[in-house]
This record gives structure tokens, sequence and C-alpha cells, in this order.
């Protein structure tokens, strides 16, 4: 079994700030993790992934995340947001094929 | 380049109607995916295809559900007899090569269908 926890339903920040949102995982064996945005009324946009290598992946739009295996977390990052960047956010868990996802964090970015 | 599309975008349906939603995947995508999103949650895997082979169909709610992808590239899912918890998102998604035992592919999906049923 594998699944997902995003512990945050919201995050609030002002632009210009660290943004963080955070993801732990359960998984057996290896884990390929996943991070998604989805704007309203639109599909979910692929950010990041991490496969295996370096823990700090660099991803789309300036994000990058974090792999810790001791605390099995994901956390996603950016170090200035903006306010484009308010949307909901995916973390998602996979160790084959089917992705297991997390119930999301909103994040609001004001100006 | 074109992405993963999906129609209709919205379908309204009457309790008891049977409903036909389509996915587009991206070409020459292998693997192609079926998620439902329920208001307020994350997707879940509803059914996974290899080309035109329906390899895992564990995550389908009740018999009522039914997909295919006859020729390995456009797939239907198919509901039959709608019921109100039958309304939420459907997500489609696609990958290059996605076997069972290969993690790592990234599925990209589409804009979804939103089904009410009423």
């Amino acid at each position: 079994a594998q699944s997902v926890a995003q512990p945050e339903d919201q995050v609030n920040v002002a632009e210009g700030n660290p943004l963080t949102v955070k993801c732990t995982y359960s998984v057996s064996g290896n884990p390929y993790l996943f991070w998604y945005v989805q704007y309203p009324n639109r599909g979910l946009q692929f950010l990041l992934k991490y496969i295996t290598g370096d823990n700090l992946v660099k991803g789309s739009y300036g994000f990058e995340a974090e792999f810790n295996k001791s605390q099995t977390s994901f956390h996603l990052k950016k170090p200035s947001a903006l306010v484009s960047d308010s949307a909901l956010y995916f973390c998602a868990v996979s160790n084959d094929y089917k992705l297991s996802f997390g119930a999301g964090t909103t994040v609001t970015v004001r100006a | 380049g074109a992405g993963v599309s999906q129609s209709p975008r919205y379908k309204v349906a009457k309790r008891g109607q049977d409903v036909a939603l389509r996915c587009d995947p991206i070409s020459g995508h292998v693997s192609l995916f079926w998620y439902q999103q329920a208001l307020g949650q994350g997707p879940e895997f509803l059914t996974y295809f290899q080309n035109e082979a329906q390899l895992d169909k564990s995550g389908l709610p009740s018999d009522r559900f039914f997909a295919e992808r006859p020729e390995g590239s456009v797939s239907t899912l198919k509901i039959q007899r709608t019921q109100q918890e039958d309304s939420a998102v459907y997500l489609c998604a696609s990958s290059l090569i996605a076997e069972k035992g290969l993690a790592g592919d990234t599925q990209y999906f589409g804009p979804g269908t939103r089904l009410t049923v009423l």
C-alpha cells in the first residue's frame, strides 16, 4: 500500500516570501515522488519528480523539492513566491505505475 | 505540442443515464490512466492501459464502470446507470511508457470531465 499526507489544507504567504508545502509519504520499496499543481477548471500540471540521485530536485517555475528518506518527506519549496503561484498543489507517490495523491494544499500568495 | 485532451469538459446526467467520457492521449504515449477526483480530494486511480490492453482495473468502483482503448490511442470511460455518488471530475493521463515494475514515468493529465449526476 502507498499513501501521501499533506498536513496543511491551506498555506498563506506574502509575495516575495519563501513558500513551503509539506508532504510525507508511506510506500513499500523505492519511492517515486511527484508534485503537481492544479489551477481552477484545469487538469494537473507536472512540476517535478524524484526518482533517484540528488535529494534536491529542481522543477518548473522555480520550484524545488527535497527528498528526505529518514523523515519520509518530500516538501515543495520556492524561495520567493509570486501571486501567480496561488493554486492547489498535490503530492503523489508511486512504486509502480499508479499514483497515490494527497488531499492537496491550497496556496494563496497575497500581493 | 498537443497535450492530453478530454471531452466533454462538462456533463450533466440524470440518475440512471449512461455516460461516455473520451480521452485523447499525447501522440505516441503507450500508457493511459483514468483517475476520479471527488470534490476537495486528490485524484484516485481507476484503471490503466498499456496500448490496447487493460492491465489494471482494480480502482473501478463498481461493474457499472467500464473503460476501453480498442486501438491503443483514444480511450473511453463509460458509466452505466449513473448514481449521484458518481459525481466527480474524471481525469485522464498518459505517459510514454510505464510498465508494471518500472515506476517514475511522468504522467501528463488532461483538463478533466466534470460529471454531475442529478
